[in-house]
């Protein structure tokens, strides 16, 4: 199986800023990789999808990038908002029955 | 979209007893449902996966026997905490996928506290 990797520490940024995560994995790349948000006490929710070959998908202010030769998705929020304001989960299908791996998530704080 | 909704949202019981979740796929047919544990600041732990009609496939470390899973019809998963005891006391999630489009959707996940 996959080791997931993705900052542990929170990441504090002002509004209007850019907040970039990263997303790292081990083993084989992925057909596709996908990016959650979750709120505390809620369950995930799907936001993005990368092929593994599209290097970049953009959905209003978020931006997903997938290098398969360095094993890295980056996750970009621009123009970030307090709303923003969650933990995000990178995660990589694990099987051919769907299943997902997720990694621990990283934090994100926008302070106004 | 699609919308799975799990029930209920939280729940408190005792020592010894068992609990039930629901899982529901309420606007799609579900192929497959995932069954996930989550402790506080960690990420989700995959517990079992199910396909409906056929017995669910745990993760190891996982007791089937404990953790009782149904999936009924291609809209509704059940987890049964059996026996539960504080340390089952966790938040528990379902997803499910639809087998045509490779996202899941989640429930709103159960705070099951175990007293």
């Amino acid at each position: 199986s996959q080791k997931i990797e993705q900052n542990s520490e929170a990441l504090n940024i002002q509004e209007g800023k850019t907040a970039t995560l990263t997303c790292n994995y081990t083993n084989y790349s992925p057909a596709y990789l996908q990016w959650y948000r979750q709120d505390p006490g809620r369950g995930p929710v799907f936001l993005l999808l990368i092929r593994e070959n599209e290097k970049e998908k953009r959905k209003e202010r978020l931006k997903v990038t997938f290098d398969t030769t360095l094993k890295q998705s980056l996750f970009h929020i621009t123009a970030s908002q307090p709303a923003d304001s969650a933990t995000y989960l990178c995660a990589l299908e694990d099987d051919s029955w769907g299943k997902f791996q997720f990694g621990a998530g990283t934090q994100v704080v926008v302070t106004p | 979209g699609a919308v799975v909704s799990q029930h209920p949202s939280w729940v408190i019981c005792k020592s010894g007893t068992s609990v039930k979740i629901e899982c529901r796929s309420l606007d799609f047919q579900a192929t497959t449902m995932f069954w996930y544990r989550q402790f506080p600041k960690q990420s989700l732990m995959l517990m079992a996966t199910s396909n409906e009609g056929s017995k669910a496939t745990y993760e190891q470390g996982v007791e089937k026997d404990k953790f009782l899973i149904n999936h009924a019809s291609l809209t509704l998963s059940t987890l049964t905490v059996t026996s539960a005891h504080p340390e089952d006391s966790s938040f528990y999630i379902c997803s499910a996928k639809t087998g045509r489009h490779p996202e899941a959707f989640f429930g709103q996940g159960t705070r099951l506290t175990v007293v």
